[in-house]
């Protein structure tokens, strides 16, 4: 089965600071990616998706990129934080044949401050 | 284009009453539907999911959905509420891509 891993589990970083969030997924091989940010009391907001090494698409222009070096490795970041990046940030992965069932991972909380 | 709209944004029941958490959703095509639930800063556990087989669907922990066509509505039951059942649900219409439900925050009192 899969496993979807997320590093850091929480974080901490000062208005303007670079961000890089990891995701990797074990167990599954050419899954679809995403990253999805939730805000304080509001739903999943999709940030980005891959279908592929070095195909990603973004749904919402903003100051954060992702990219993915490798089949199963999953990265977003940011040149400079802003204090509206705080949330809390999901990797997941779209289970091949399963109706689009996405899987998620235990997510990074993120701290602008 | 699909979409889902999540009736309620926070329901409050005693333990041992019964659950209700409504969901009606939009959708151009046969959408697969999913039930999602969030403990405080934990990742999305899948509840159940409907895929055009039966339309009761049996999830963990007790809890089901069912599906009905005519009232566009994936409602997410439990005969019974457990302290433990305290959490976010998130319920969730996908054809193409998945669309979420803005979340009900579920608080189960003793």
């Amino acid at each position: 089965s899969q496993t979807i891993h997320q590093w850091p589990a929480t974080l901490v970083q000062p208005v303007g600071s670079p961000l890089s969030l990891e995701c990797t997924v074990e167990g599954t091989s050419n899954p679809n990616l995403y990253w999805y940010r939730q805000a304080a009391g509001r739903g999943l907001q999709l940030l980005f998706y891959s279908v592929g090494i070095g195909q990603i698409s973004s749904e919402v222009p903003q100051n954060l990129s992702a990219s993915r070096p490798q089949d199963r490795q999953f990265i977003l970041s940011s040149k400079k934080l802003l204090l509206s990046d705080s949330g809390f940030y999901l990797c997941a992965c779209r289970l091949a044949g399963r109706y689009n069932e996405q899987f998620f991972g235990p997510g990074t909380r993120l701290t602008v401050l | 284009a699909q979409s889902v709209t999540q009736l309620d944004s926070h329901v409050s029941v005693s333990e041992g009453t019964p659950v209700l958490l409504r969901c009606n959703y939009s959708s151009s095509y046969s959408p697969s539907l999913f039930w999602y639930v969030q403990h405080p800063n934990k990742g999305l556990q899948l509840l159940l999911k409907y895929t055009s087989a039966a339309t009761l669907v049996k999830g963990i922990n007790g809890f089901e959905a069912e599906f009905k066509k005519s009232e566009t509505s994936f409602h997410l039951t439990k005969p019974s509420a457990h302290m433990s059942d305290a959490a976010e649900y998130f319920c969730v219409v996908s054809v193409s891509d998945m669309r979420f439900g803005a979340g009900t925050r579920l608080t189960v009192k003793p």
